[in-house]
């Protein structure tokens, strides 16, 4: 069976803070994919990386950066110089034969 | 390039009654599914339809059903609405089936229905 958790239902912080957004899953797959989305309040789900469970590389997008670690089956979300724009709910999913969603992360950012 | 397109965005329905909700793929894409969103349950899969052919249901009742056409729009229709029906209905397309190896999903807006 598969399952993703993310144990931070919610999370605030101040405008310019770091923060990171927890994700473990389970998966007896050897072959998966994890992803993450954006969902702002408009409703739409924003891809936003996909990682292959052979490339534990970590990822840096302007002020994103992802952790990927497979011995802790984590794949964290990090935002450096959080901004207000950046609230939203995030999700962490894991594709084996199908994809998974975790119950998500509403992180608020306070100006 | 144009992104999935639902239709309507927000309904607002009495108990009883049915629904249909449109979905317009990513132009390319043959897969489309459709999730469910309460706040209670969270993101749930419905089903997924590739190539006009449902591939695969998640655990909903049969008042909720779908179709897609060969141009891979898809519809899902709800029947007998109840209140816990109120939910954000998302698409989401795939140019690969769900399954597939290495596919990504995209995901519409969403159309909001309130059942009264």
């Amino acid at each position: 069976a598969q399952k993703v958790t993310q144990a931070q239902t919610e999370i605030s912080v101040v405008e310019k803070e770091d923060v990171t957004l927890d994700c473990v899953y389970e998966t007896r797959d050897t072959t998966y994919y994890l992803f993450w989305y954006k969902q702002p309040p408009s409703g739409e789900l924003v891809f936003l990386i996909r990682r292959n469970s052979f490339d534990e590389q970590n990822e840096i997008s302007g002020r994103y950066s992802w952790n990927f670690q497979k011995s802790t089956s984590s794949f964290n979300f990090t935002i450096t110089a959080s901004q207000v724009v950046d609230s939203a709910v995030y999700f962490c999913a894991l594709h084996g034969q199908n994809f998974v969603f975790g119950p998500g992360t509403r992180l608020s950012v306070l100006p | 390039k144009a992104g999935v397109t639902q239709t309507p965005r927000y309904l607002i329905k009495t108990r009883g009654q049915q629904v249909t909700l449109s979905c317009s793929p990513i132009s390319g894409h043959r897969s489309v599914s459709w999730y469910q969103q309460t706040p209670g349950q969270g993101l749930q899969f419905l089903f997924e339809y590739f190539s006009e052919t449902q591939r695969n249901k998640g655990n909903f009742p049969g008042r909720f059903s779908g179709r897609q056409f060969s141009n891979s729009r898809s519809e899902m229709n709800v029947s007998t609405l109840e209140l816990g029906d109120s939910a954000l209905y998302l698409c989401a397309s795939s140019f690969l089936y769900q399954g597939a190896s290495g596919n990504t999903i995209y995901f519409g807006e969403g159309s909001w229905l309130t059942v009264v």
